[in-house]
């Protein structure tokens, strides 16, 4: 299995334009989870879903993000506008079923907003 | 999902074991502990779980204090490959995600 991939792996955008990230999870797995890693906040969790349900957006930060996941396998993270301070590296993971306790994550998209 | 502290870096030689701590002091009955790993530039990387008893993988052990208010990570023979930033994290079996605090930045000396 070619693992979790994600698109692009490298993203320069200018300000106030529209970013879509990429994400397919490994074939199998039920469940996709949005990351987001800042040096100042950390890995945080913007959202996931189960069977391609979104369950918990509360991490997204506005109503600037927005995900979809449109099948089994595949799912879009979208920034429109996009600001400077959205710079960031975004992770997908994916995992079986509900108390798994591994997820497997990509290797990210490391965005840059100008 | 309880609150865990792990000290913020520790160094380690290459060729001997590294032992991570994390305090948990909070976590309930049901809530595991587990320990990832994130290499620099990469995604995150599963490495051990345990809710009571001790554990061992082909990558670590994982020693539990019988009270679960505290753990350690051990890997037995760092190599510089494992030079990283190790996450402990506690939450129910149930639970789906996880939150990941600030780690602790193991650095193997050759």
């Amino acid at each position: 299995d070619a693992g979790v991939i994600q698109s692009p792996r490298h993203e320069v955008t200018e300000m106030g334009q529209e970013v879509t990230l990429r994400c397919k999870p490994i074939s199998g797995h039920d469940y996709l989870f949005w990351y987001r890693q800042t040096m100042m906040r950390g890995l945080e969790l913007l959202i996931y879903f189960n069977n391609n349900v979104p369950i918990d957006d509360s991490g997204m930060p506005e109503d600037r993000f927005s995900a979809k996941m449109p099948n089994a396998s595949f799912s879009t993270l979208k920034i429109q506008p996009s600001e400077p301070r959205d710079s960031a590296v975004y992770f997908c993971a994916s995992s079986r079923r509900q108390g798994r306790h591994e997820q497997f994550f990509g290797p990210g998209t490391r965005l840059t907003v100008l | 999902d309880a609150k865990t502290t792990q000290p913020p870096s520790m160094d380690c030689a290459e060729g001997r074991a590294a032992n991570l701590p994390c305090n948990h002091s909070t976590i309930s009955g049901n809530e595991y502990v587990y320990w990832y790993r994130q290499i620099h530039s990469q995604g995150p990387q599963y490495i051990i779980h345990g809710l009571k008893n001790n554990e061992t993988n082909e990558m670590a052990s994982l020693i539990i204090t019988e009270d679960r208010k505290s753990s350690t990570l051990i890997l037995p023979h760092a190599t510089l490959r494992d030079t990283a930033v190790y996450y402990c994290i506690v939450r129910v079996n149930t639970g789906n995600q996880f939150y990941f605090g600030t780690g602790t930045s193991l650095t193997v000396i050759p």
